[in-house]
Protein backbone atom coordinates (compact mmCIF):
# COMPACT_ATOMS: atom_id res chain seq x y z
CA UNK A 1 0.00 0.00 0.00
CA UNK A 2 1.62 3.90 -0.56
CA UNK A 3 2.70 5.51 1.68
CA UNK A 4 3.65 8.75 2.65
CA UNK A 5 7.62 8.97 3.90
CA UNK A 6 9.26 11.48 6.00
CA UNK A 7 13.34 12.12 6.77
CA UNK A 8 14.47 12.40 9.10
CA UNK A 9 12.37 10.68 11.95
CA UNK A 10 14.01 13.07 14.43
CA UNK A 11 16.39 16.09 13.90
CA UNK A 12 18.24 18.22 16.59
CA UNK A 13 19.47 21.78 15.89
CA UNK A 14 20.17 24.77 17.76
CA UNK A 15 18.58 28.09 18.02
CA UNK A 16 19.01 30.20 14.74
CA UNK A 17 19.80 27.01 12.67
CA UNK A 18 18.27 26.17 8.93
CA UNK A 19 16.52 22.98 8.77
CA UNK A 20 14.83 21.12 5.98
CA UNK A 21 12.48 18.47 6.33
CA UNK A 22 11.68 16.43 3.53
CA UNK A 23 8.86 14.08 2.63
CA UNK A 24 8.18 12.01 -0.50
CA UNK A 25 3.83 12.15 -0.57
CA UNK A 26 2.36 9.52 -2.60
CA UNK A 27 3.08 8.82 -6.06
CA UNK A 28 -0.31 9.89 -7.94
CA UNK A 29 -1.59 13.04 -5.52
CA UNK A 30 -1.61 16.57 -6.50
CA UNK A 31 -2.43 17.92 -2.77
CA UNK A 32 0.42 18.21 -0.23
CA UNK A 33 0.70 19.63 3.18
CA UNK A 34 2.45 20.37 6.11
CA UNK A 35 1.29 20.06 9.76
CA UNK A 36 2.70 20.17 13.05
CA UNK A 37 1.61 19.56 16.80
CA UNK A 38 3.69 20.99 20.02
CA UNK A 39 3.50 18.25 22.67
CA UNK A 40 0.14 17.94 24.12
CA UNK A 41 -1.39 20.26 21.79
CA UNK A 42 -3.47 19.94 18.59
CA UNK A 43 -2.13 19.05 14.96
CA UNK A 44 -2.49 22.21 13.45
CA UNK A 45 -2.19 23.17 9.65
CA UNK A 46 0.83 25.61 8.53
CA UNK A 47 1.20 25.10 4.38
CA UNK A 48 -1.40 23.48 1.37
CA UNK A 49 0.90 23.34 -1.87
CA UNK A 50 -0.73 22.32 -5.45
CA UNK A 51 0.44 22.75 -9.30
CA UNK A 52 4.05 24.11 -7.51
CA UNK A 53 2.79 26.95 -5.48
CA UNK A 54 1.49 27.35 -2.10
CA UNK A 55 -2.21 27.86 -2.27
CA UNK A 56 -3.03 28.54 1.82
CA UNK A 57 -0.47 29.00 4.49
CA UNK A 58 -1.77 29.55 8.26
CA UNK A 59 -0.54 32.75 11.01
CA UNK A 60 2.16 30.02 11.78
CA UNK A 61 3.85 30.42 8.56
CA UNK A 62 5.80 33.36 8.88
CA UNK A 63 8.85 34.28 6.06
CA UNK A 64 11.11 32.00 8.20
CA UNK A 65 9.24 29.13 6.14
CA UNK A 66 9.21 27.76 3.32
CA UNK A 67 8.23 24.94 0.59
CA UNK A 68 9.39 23.26 -2.04
CA UNK A 69 8.78 20.72 -4.42
CA UNK A 70 12.42 20.22 -6.20
CA UNK A 71 11.52 17.52 -8.22
CA UNK A 72 8.60 14.86 -9.02
CA UNK A 73 8.87 12.99 -5.54
CA UNK A 74 9.74 15.06 -2.68
CA UNK A 75 8.36 17.55 -1.38
CA UNK A 76 10.28 20.10 1.70
CA UNK A 77 9.58 22.72 4.45
CA UNK A 78 12.50 24.64 5.62
CA UNK A 79 12.75 26.34 8.60
CA UNK A 80 15.40 29.14 8.01
CA UNK A 81 16.17 30.37 11.70
CA UNK A 82 14.76 28.06 14.06
CA UNK A 83 13.41 29.13 17.29
CA UNK A 84 12.74 27.18 20.65
CA UNK A 85 9.03 27.12 20.16
CA UNK A 86 9.08 25.77 16.62
CA UNK A 87 10.23 22.00 18.29
CA UNK A 88 7.33 19.92 17.47
CA UNK A 89 6.29 16.81 15.67
CA UNK A 90 6.45 17.85 11.69
CA UNK A 91 3.08 16.29 9.48
CA UNK A 92 3.96 15.88 5.81
CA UNK A 93 0.68 15.17 4.01
CA UNK A 94 -0.63 14.10 0.80
CA UNK A 95 -4.13 13.59 -0.94
CA UNK A 96 -5.76 13.11 -4.79
CA UNK A 97 -8.84 15.52 -3.55
CA UNK A 98 -11.08 13.02 -5.94
CA UNK A 99 -14.48 13.78 -5.23
CA UNK A 100 -16.50 13.19 -3.76
CA UNK A 101 -13.78 12.28 -0.59
CA UNK A 102 -10.71 14.14 0.47
CA UNK A 103 -8.73 12.13 2.89
CA UNK A 104 -5.22 13.10 3.28
CA UNK A 105 -2.59 10.78 3.99
CA UNK A 106 0.23 11.22 6.90
CA UNK A 107 3.73 10.73 6.83
CA UNK A 108 5.23 9.45 9.97
CA UNK A 109 6.67 12.82 11.27
CA UNK A 110 9.94 14.21 12.14
CA UNK A 111 10.47 15.58 15.67
CA UNK A 112 11.85 18.79 15.59
CA UNK A 113 14.29 19.42 18.50
CA UNK A 114 15.44 23.07 18.90
CA UNK A 115 18.08 23.37 21.43
CA UNK B 1 -9.71 29.29 17.74
CA UNK B 2 -11.69 26.12 18.79
CA UNK B 3 -13.43 25.65 15.71
CA UNK B 4 -13.67 22.00 16.27
CA UNK B 5 -13.48 20.09 19.70
CA UNK B 6 -13.33 17.64 21.35
CA UNK B 7 -14.35 17.71 24.80
CA UNK B 8 -13.60 14.52 26.05
CA UNK B 9 -9.78 14.19 26.72
CA UNK B 10 -9.68 10.24 27.18
CA UNK B 11 -11.90 7.38 27.29
CA UNK B 12 -12.34 3.82 28.88
CA UNK B 13 -14.02 1.20 27.79
CA UNK B 14 -14.10 -2.83 28.21
CA UNK B 15 -13.54 -4.75 25.10
CA UNK B 16 -16.20 -5.75 23.37
CA UNK B 17 -18.24 -2.69 24.09
CA UNK B 18 -19.26 0.40 21.79
CA UNK B 19 -16.52 3.13 21.99
CA UNK B 20 -18.33 6.39 21.38
CA UNK B 21 -16.26 9.24 20.55
CA UNK B 22 -17.55 13.06 20.36
CA UNK B 23 -16.79 15.97 18.02
CA UNK B 24 -18.45 19.10 18.34
CA UNK B 25 -17.93 22.25 15.94
CA UNK B 26 -18.62 25.67 15.25
CA UNK B 27 -17.85 26.54 11.52
CA UNK B 28 -21.57 26.04 9.65
CA UNK B 29 -19.04 26.27 6.57
CA UNK B 30 -17.49 22.56 6.78
CA UNK B 31 -18.74 20.21 4.35
CA UNK B 32 -16.30 17.35 5.45
CA UNK B 33 -15.64 15.68 8.54
CA UNK B 34 -13.15 13.02 8.96
CA UNK B 35 -11.38 10.88 12.21
CA UNK B 36 -8.19 9.89 12.49
CA UNK B 37 -6.39 7.03 14.76
CA UNK B 38 -2.65 8.07 16.02
CA UNK B 39 -0.61 6.04 17.52
CA UNK B 40 2.48 7.56 19.85
CA UNK B 41 5.70 8.33 17.18
CA UNK B 42 3.26 7.53 14.73
CA UNK B 43 1.32 9.97 12.04
CA UNK B 44 -1.96 10.51 12.02
CA UNK B 45 -4.01 7.44 10.34
CA UNK B 46 -7.13 7.76 8.38
CA UNK B 47 -10.25 5.61 9.76
CA UNK B 48 -13.50 6.86 8.12
CA UNK B 49 -14.92 10.33 6.61
CA UNK B 50 -18.35 11.78 5.89
CA UNK B 51 -19.96 14.30 3.99
CA UNK B 52 -22.29 16.56 4.92
CA UNK B 53 -24.92 15.51 2.82
CA UNK B 54 -24.86 12.52 5.09
CA UNK B 55 -25.67 11.82 8.42
CA UNK B 56 -24.36 8.32 9.17
CA UNK B 57 -21.51 6.65 7.27
CA UNK B 58 -20.20 3.25 8.15
CA UNK B 59 -17.05 0.64 7.69
CA UNK B 60 -16.58 -2.54 9.19
CA UNK B 61 -17.00 -1.64 13.03
CA UNK B 62 -16.38 2.26 12.21
CA UNK B 63 -19.67 4.23 12.34
CA UNK B 64 -19.67 8.07 11.87
CA UNK B 65 -22.79 9.97 12.64
CA UNK B 66 -24.03 13.60 11.81
CA UNK B 67 -26.17 15.68 13.28
CA UNK B 68 -26.00 19.40 11.18
CA UNK B 69 -28.37 20.83 13.32
CA UNK B 70 -26.26 20.20 16.20
CA UNK B 71 -23.11 20.95 14.88
CA UNK B 72 -21.83 17.56 16.30
CA UNK B 73 -20.63 14.11 14.86
CA UNK B 74 -19.73 10.70 16.74
CA UNK B 75 -17.82 8.25 16.13
CA UNK B 76 -18.80 4.92 17.03
CA UNK B 77 -16.15 1.57 17.82
CA UNK B 78 -18.21 -1.95 17.86
CA UNK B 79 -17.00 -4.08 19.06
CA UNK B 80 -14.04 -2.44 20.73
CA UNK B 81 -10.79 -4.70 20.79
CA UNK B 82 -7.50 -3.48 23.13
CA UNK B 83 -5.58 -2.23 19.58
CA UNK B 84 -8.03 0.27 19.25
CA UNK B 85 -6.57 2.11 22.10
CA UNK B 86 -4.65 5.39 20.40
CA UNK B 87 -5.76 8.73 20.21
CA UNK B 88 -8.72 9.94 17.73
CA UNK B 89 -9.23 12.77 16.30
CA UNK B 90 -11.66 14.45 14.65
CA UNK B 91 -11.27 16.77 11.61
CA UNK B 92 -13.07 18.83 9.50
CA UNK B 93 -12.91 20.56 6.15
CA UNK B 94 -14.82 22.32 3.69
CA UNK B 95 -14.68 21.48 -0.22
CA UNK B 96 -14.26 24.74 -1.38
CA UNK B 97 -10.93 25.53 0.03
CA UNK B 98 -7.81 23.90 -0.43
CA UNK B 99 -8.29 21.27 1.67
CA UNK B 100 -7.04 22.85 4.80
CA UNK B 101 -8.13 20.08 7.95
CA UNK B 102 -8.89 21.91 11.48
CA UNK B 103 -8.51 19.27 14.14
CA UNK B 104 -9.78 18.37 17.42
CA UNK B 105 -8.03 18.19 20.56
CA UNK B 106 -8.17 14.77 20.49
CA UNK B 107 -9.86 11.81 22.61
CA UNK B 108 -7.49 8.90 24.29
CA UNK B 109 -9.27 5.60 23.67
CA UNK B 110 -8.03 2.86 26.33
CA UNK B 111 -9.70 -0.33 25.62
CA UNK B 112 -9.26 -2.82 28.14
CA UNK B 113 -9.25 -6.81 27.73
Amino acid sequence: EPEVTQTPSHQVTQMGQEVILRCVPISNHLYFYWYRQILGQKVEFLVSFYNNEISEKSEIFDDQFSVERPDGSNFTLKIRSTKLEDSAMYFCASSSRDRPTYEQYFGPGTRLTVT
Amino acid sequence: DQQVKQNSPSLSVQEGRISILNCDYTNSMFDYFLWYKKYPAEGPTFLISISSIKDKNEDGRFTVFLNKSAKHLSLHIVPSQPGDSAVYFCAASYSSNTGKLIFGQGTTLQVKP
